[in-house]
């Protein structure tokens, strides 16, 4: 398909993992990528991952690539209320398209105490 | 090490009206990449800029135009606002386009547009 598709809505616990997923678009998008953003704010730039690797840890965040199926995730260990904000994740396409990323529709994630 | 900035942080514009926006890019960094992000959605590519061209248009039509100065920031101008502009509208600042395949892009905290 043309779209980046994201479940809407994701609620944790505090302190349990969350994994937010991710099918993207185009099997040879060279990056794929995960952005934070909290109510009124921009997008923080969370982690990213070159295609050429399966998985990429960074803290409390572990990403996981599957090519095969264009599938993306987001693992967030030991989820804290501060991590409450909307996951984009984007993808970019193939070398020379420049610097455009296409973003999925978000998803919401509400951790509780 | 300043981040990207963009003003105003929020605008309130009238349909038919014509808008500018600006954002300065990260310290370090030469190209500038402008996004729309309507309510509830995810951000959608408007174009691209670097060395002072537009390099890369996404969806959308004329009304919207930009600019970038020798310093590297830019100007987003759109001209005969509609009630469908309305949108908080995102600057992206990477470098190293020269080496094509630039993979960090930042982003600022974005101006809303409101059009009424």
């Amino acid at each position: 398909g043309e779209d980046v598709e994201q479940s809407l809505f994701l609620s944790v616990r505090e302190g349990d993992s969350s994994v937010i997923n991710c099918t993207y678009t185009d099997s040879s998008s060279t990056y794929l990528y995960w952005y934070k953003q909290e109510p009124g704010a921009g997008l923080q730039l969370l982690t990213y991952i070159f295609s050429n690797m399966d998985m990429k840890q960074d803290q409390r965040l572990t990403v996981l690539l599957n090519k095969k199926d264009k599938h993306l995730s987001l693992r967030i260990a030991d989820t804290q209320t501060g991590d409450s904000a909307i996951y984009f994740c984007a993808e970019k396409r193939p070398p020379g398209g420049g610097n455009k990323l296409t973003f999925g529709t978000g998803t919401q994630l509400k951790v509780e105490l | 090490d300043a981040g990207v900035t963009q003003s105003p942080t929020h605008l309130i514009k009238t349909r038919g009206q014509q808008v500018t926006l600006r954002c300065s890019p990260k310290s370090g960094h030469d190209t500038v990449s402008w996004y729309q992000q309507a309510l509830g959605q995810g951000p959608q590519f408007i174009f691209q800029y670097y060395e002072e061209e537009e390099r890369q248009r996404g969806n959308f039509p004329d009304r919207f135009s930009g600019h970038q100065f020798p310093n590297y920031s830019s100007e987003l101008n759109v001209n005969a606002l509609l009630l469908g502009d309305s949108a908080l509208y995102l600057c992206a600042s990477s470098s190293k386009w020269r080496a094509g395949d630039s993979y960090e892009q930042y982003f600022g905290p974005g101006t809303r547009l409101t059009v009424t």
